[in-house]
């Protein structure tokens, strides 16, 4: 099985504070994704990356930066976390590169509050 | 990516089968779906991916019909930690690098 381990379930950090996630998947996946989600507005994607030391923008990058140095483990930074950016983040990881139909599969999510 | 459209909310007994609808009257020929679920508070589990042939898995059963406007996800023994919102998606595999968008989805409730 497809295993994406997220470092905490729950996480509670004050405002300004720099602020690490880390993803870990263990199926050699090319791909890794840190999304967050919101009651009423879904899932919404921070950054994405398609390869070791490559990252790509999602809808909502503004507050975040991420890091993979290894193909297995893909961080989310907040460099001065702020109030809104309380939310539920989720990592996921995907085989395949160019067109491919192999689905992606989640961590459990890090619920993280700011004070 | 199709729309796809579920009823909001079903009930099941537990240990009986649940039949998960889902229309898709857009899709187009080389769009795949994919299944999933969510359980309160946790991640997102992926289930079942198809393109037009039947799919079985050890969670579930993918069928689409013939014409591939609709499908049906169906879990042959409902147990009550089935319980989860349940998402139907239709998308084209035009690189996998790419965001999952999630409706609303269906609530099944399983019921002892």
């Amino acid at each position: 099985d497809v295993k994406v381990t997220q470092s905490s379930r729950y996480l509670v950090k004050r405002t300004g504070e720099k602020v690490f996630l880390e993803c870990v998947q263990d199926m050699d996946h090319e791909n890794m994704f840190w999304y967050r989600q919101d009651p009423g507005l879904g899932l919404r994607l921070i950054y994405f990356s398609y390869d070791v030391k490559m990252k790509e923008k999602g809808d909502i990058p503004e507050g975040y930066s991420v890091s993979r140095e290894k193909k297995e483990r893909f961080s989310l930074i907040l460099e001065s976390a702020s109030t809104n950016q309380t939310s539920m983040y989720l990592c996921a990881s995907s085989a395949g590169t160019g067109y491919s139909n192999q689905p992606q599969h989640f961590g459990d999510g890090t619920r993280l509050s700011i004070l | 990516d199709a729309k796809t459209t579920q009823p909001p909310s079903m009930d099941c007994a537990e240990g009986r089968a649940a039949n998960l609808p889902c229309n898709h009257s857009t899709i187009s020929g080389n769009e795949y779906v994919y299944w999933y679920r969510q359980i309160h508070s946790q991640g997102p589990q992926y289930i079942i991916h198809g393109l037009k042939n039947n799919e079985t898995n050890e969670m579930a059963s993918l069928i689409i019909t013939e014409d591939r406007k609709s499908s049906t996800l169906i879990l042959p023994h409902a147990t009550l930690r089935d319980t989860a919102v349940y998402y139907c998606i239709v998308r084209a595999p035009r690189g996998s690098a790419r965001q999952l968008t999630f409706g609303s989805g269906t609530q099944l409730t399983v019921l002892p």
